[in-house]
């Protein structure tokens, strides 16, 4: 079956630094996203990763290792805004989006 | 970037009524939209995917006969919920990838939240 596995929960504090990881098995791989979903909001997109490698934008940036099976969210700077859920996502073989549970992630000040 | 409307954006209603749900592609064409369910502190869960002309596809365990969808045009899928009981009281979310793109990625609506008394 297709599985993606991320913490449930993270804390940490403003202005530090927080990485999400998340592992997958899925049937067939067309690329990674991290979504943030406020509380009650829709998710909105981060990033999308299809090679191997970090991704940078701003404060926010994305690694894949496809032979892992493995990505990561990275968060710089930590702001009070950033208390959210963060969802990994893969595409698989039929373009299909399979959904992580997401983390929540708590920021204190 | 592409822009995906839903409504209404949130609904409150007696329990065996039914309830329609838009979604729309305010500045793209989608020939394929899905529906999604969300519980809460849960991940989305896919209910369906919407495609324009044609019948939707509902996953495993998603009751067709209750969750209507007709997807008439290329900018509007709908959903109706028939017979509403409590237990369909959730957050649903539709969201539809801009064709074109080097990958598929999906702009989503902001969401209904439907309250079932």
């Amino acid at each position: 079956g297709q599985n993606i596995d991320q913490p449930t929960e993270m804390t940490a504090t403003e202005g530090a630094i927080v990485q999400i990881n998340c592992t997958y098995q899925t049937s067939g791989f067309n690329g990674l996203f991290w979504y943030q979903q406020h509380a009650g909001e829709a998710p909105t997109f981060l990033s999308y990763n299809v090679l191997d490698g970090l991704e940078e934008k701003g404060r926010f940036s994305s690694f894949l290792s496809r032979s892992k099976g493995y990505s990561y969210l990275l968060l710089k700077e930590l702001q009070m805004k950033d208390s959210a859920s963060y969802l990994c996502a893969v595409l698989d073989s039929n373009y299909q989006l399979i959904w992580g549970a997401g983390t929540k992630l708590i920021i204190k000040p | 970037g592409a822009v995906v409307s839903q409504h209404p954006s949130w609904v409150i209603c007696k329990s065996g009524t039914s309830v329609k749900i838009e979604c729309r592609s305010l500045d793209f064409q989608a020939t394929t939209m899905f529906w999604y369910r969300q519980f809460p502190k849960q991940s989305l869960m896919l209910m369906a995917t919407s495609n324009e002309g044609s019948k939707a596809t509902y996953e495993q365990g998603v009751e067709k006969d209750k969750f209507l969808i007709n997807h008439a045009s290329l900018t509007l899928s709908t959903l109706t919920v028939t017979s509403a009981h409590p237990e369909d009281s959730s957050f649903y979310i539709c969201s539809a990838p801009e064709a074109g793109l080097t990958y598929n990625e999906q702009f989503f609506g902001p969401g209904t939240r439907l309250t079932v008394l």
